[in-house]
């Protein structure tokens, strides 16, 4: 069953290094969005894939940042060269459809953490 | 600009009374609303869609309204619990018929037993 899965759920790193983080989806949803949650913060929106129409990149910060979808399902977001203000929960959500009124199902995240 | 707010001060409550969270927003006619709940941790929950038309949805204890007018969601929790403790979000569908939903802060409520 499951519900939206992202690994690793943790993960320190030094400043410099690059990180990979990972969403699985619900099966069959084709909708997919990342999120970056700071301290205190609302969601940040990063990027946004539907189906196999390009995605939406407009709220990667930096070209430090890129994602890809792969067959429709597993999503991996890079972050090359990673900086302390980088440190962030990391959320993936996806829906049913891109329909703007299905609700969105979160997975809880990735903690990173730059030294 | 669009902006999202909710109340940025914890809401503390006692058991048994019923919760109110506020959601304003501006610079924005959203076609619905959302809330959803974020425990300590753990990803945002969907807990209620409200539609334009719709002035009142219920869903058990819960109950949103949505006055387009006052550009103003409020959320209600009836008969609190210390389980209700939690952030609650509300989002909004982006403007310019963007597929990608815009998200409050968050108001947290604490339910003291």
């Amino acid at each position: 069953g499951a519900g939206v899965s992202q690994s690793p759920s943790n993960k320190v790193t030094e400043k410099g290094k690059d990180v990979e983080l990972r969403c699985d989806p619900i099966s069959g949803h084709t909708a997919l969005y990342w999120y970056r949650q700071s301290l205190g913060q609302g969601l940040e929106f990063l990027i946004y894939f539907q189906g196999n129409s390009a995605p939406d990149k407009s709220g990667l910060p930096s070209d430090r940042f890129s994602a890809e979808r792969t067959g429709g399902s597993v999503s991996t977001l890079t972050i090359q060269r990673t900086q302390q203000e980088d440190s962030a929960v990391y959320l993936c959500a996806s829906s049913f459809t891109n329909s703007p009124n299905q609700p969105q199902h979160f997975g809880d995240g990735t903690r990173l953490s730059i030294l | 600009s669009q902006k999202i707010e909710q109340n940025s001060e914890a809401l503390n409550i006692q058991e048994g009374k019923t919760a109110t969270l506020t959601c304003n927003y501006t610079n924005y006619s959203p076609a619905y609303l959302q809330w959803y709940r974020q425990d300590p941790g753990r990803g945002p929950v969907f807990l209620l869609l409200i539609r334009e038309n719709e002035k009142e949805k219920r869903k058990e204890r819960l109950k949103v309204t949505f006055d387009t007018t006052l550009k103003q969601s409020l959320f209600h929790i009836t008969a609190s619990q210390p389980a209700d403790s939690a952030t609650y979000l509300c989002a909004l569908p982006a403007s310019g018929g963007s597929y990608i939903p815009t998200f409050g802060r968050g108001t947290s409520l604490i339910v003291h037993p």
